[in-house]
């Protein structure tokens, strides 16, 4: 399975303000994925992200929220902008590598509060 | 949109002692899978499983795909303390996962 380094691990940031997430692997995946884990609830998936192509967001997230590049096949990064505190949350980069459920690999997140 | 209803929410048990948590969907998923999360980390897999009917261990875990497809398991035998932590189903469909609500686990020594 890949290895995921995503930065920062946490931050506290003002409310109207935006911030990057990174996610790095350690070889080329093709699909990657972005989720959000609210507090104390179950991880949601934002967005598939491909290599060459628009990121492919789920019902209820949009690309002005949450701005996603892919401008290889082994770093992504995720935007979330004007946030407010609604916003705080665990976001989390996903991998799929191969096509067995062994291939899915989660980051570590970020911890993001929004004062 | 497919849904996963993942029981109990919580459980409180004693160091020894086995545990048990289930997972229903309203959908069919070709593979069901179940991770561990522990604070500050994201999911790390525990179990993946492929076919209808299907039971895997893994250690003191084993897990099972319902022959519905629409319902799996989780087994914890001799619990520890570092069993600690949150479990969550997930079902696959094509490429995207749909995760359960999670179980937290306590395990007092």
């Amino acid at each position: 399975s890949a290895v995921i380094s995503q930065k920062p691990s946490r931050d506290i940031c003002q409310r109207g303000t935006s911030l990057t997430i990174q996610c790095q692997v350690d070889s080329q995946v093709t699909m990657m994925f972005w989720y959000r884990q609210q507090p104390g609830q179950s991880l949601t998936l934002i967005a598939t992200a491909n290599q060459g192509s628009e990121a492919t967001y789920e019902s209820g997230f949009v690309i002005d929220k949450f701005p996603i590049s892919r401008p290889n096949l082994t770093f992504s990064t995720l935007t979330v902008s004007n946030m407010s505190p609604e916003d705080s949350s665990i976001y989390l980069c996903s991998v799929e590598k191969g096509t067995g459920g062994e291939g899915y690999t989660f980051g570590s997140g970020t911890r993001l509060t929004v004062v | 949109g497919q849904q996963l209803n993942q029981s109990p929410q919580s459980m409180f048990i004693q160091e020894g002692e086995d545990v048990s948590m289930n997972c229903t969907s309203s959908s069919i998923f070709n593979t069901w899978l179940w991770y561990k999360q522990e604070p500050g980390e994201g999911p790390v897999l525990l179990i993946a499983l492929y076919k209808a009917g299907e039971l895997t261990s893994n250690g003191r875990l084993t897990a099972q795909f319902g022959i519905t497809r629409k319902d799996s398991f989780l087994n914890i035998s001799a619990s520890i303390p570092s069993d600690v932590g949150i479990y969550f189903c997930a079902g696959r469909s094509g490429s995207r996962l749909t995760f359960g609500e999670g179980t937290q686990l306590t395990v007092n020594p």
